[in-house]
């Protein structure tokens, strides 16, 4: 397997326009997760999925942020409109079962580095 | 509320020296505590994980301990090279809504000279 696979690899765009992360997790996996790194706040998580079902969107910092995930082999983080505030690295990940009482080990994406001017 | 404190922010050691980063966290129905490792411009990749149900854990040069009670667990790195140069994160499980999240520490910066 290719393992998690995210696109764009950077993106720089300006104030107030449209972005939109991609991600496609490992074969089989169903859980997914998108967390945004920054020195000032390390990794965050933003939101996670387990069966496309969207679980726990606690730490989206706002309405701006939204996810999706409409099929078990794709999803998308979508920020309305950009701030510069919101630059950062945005690491997507998937993991095989975090049901019940076992959490199974995440594997992250290359990341999407964002840059909002 | 869900929290997991790191310390050292950073840290820097010679090469061949030993480096312990430690964490606490909160939820005490916390059952599994990960380890991973970023190098610059990377993502992080899991180096070695624990679960509740043991103390310790050893893989090569790496260990990790978990003391439930005191809800802290540690990573040791014995015989540290420079390749160990990395940011670790730790990180707990925490129960929301039936499933798992986790949740990670600010990062430990490690540095090793030669």
């Amino acid at each position: 397997d290719a393992g998690v696979i995210q696109s764009p690899r950077h993106e720089v765009t300006e104030m107030g326009q449209e972005v939109t992360l991609r991600c496609k997790p490992i074969s089989g996996h169903n859980s997914l997760f998108w967390y945004r790194q920054t020195m000032m706040r390390g990794l965050e998580l933003l939101i996670y999925f387990n069966n496309n079902v969207p679980i726990d969107d606690s730490g989206m910092p706002e309405d701006r942020f939204s996810a999706k995930m409409p099929n078990a082999s794709f999803s998308t983080l979508k920020i309305q409109p950009s701030e510069p505030r919101d630059s950062a690295v945005y690491f997507c990940a998937s993991s095989l079962g975090t049901s019940g009482a076992r959490t199974g080990e995440l594997f992250f994406g290359e990341g999407s580095r964002l840059t909002v001017l | 509320g869900e929290n997991v404190e790191q310390h050292p922010s950073t840290l820097s050691v010679q090469e061949g020296d030993s480096a312990v980063i430690k964490c606490t966290y909160s939820d005490s129905a916390s059952n599994y505590f990960p380890w991973y490792k970023q190098e610059l411009g990377k993502r992080p990749q899991l180096i070695i994980d624990i679960r509740s149900n043991v103390g310790e854990k050893k893989d090569q040069r790496i260990a990790v301990t978990l003391n439930k009670t005191a809800k802290h667990f540690s990573l040791h790195i014995t015989e540290t090279q420079p390749e160990d140069s990395a940011v670790y994160f730790c990180a707990a499980s925490i129960r929301s809504g039936g499933y798992n999240k986790l949740i990670f520490g600010a990062g430990t910066r490690l540095a090793v000279h030669p």
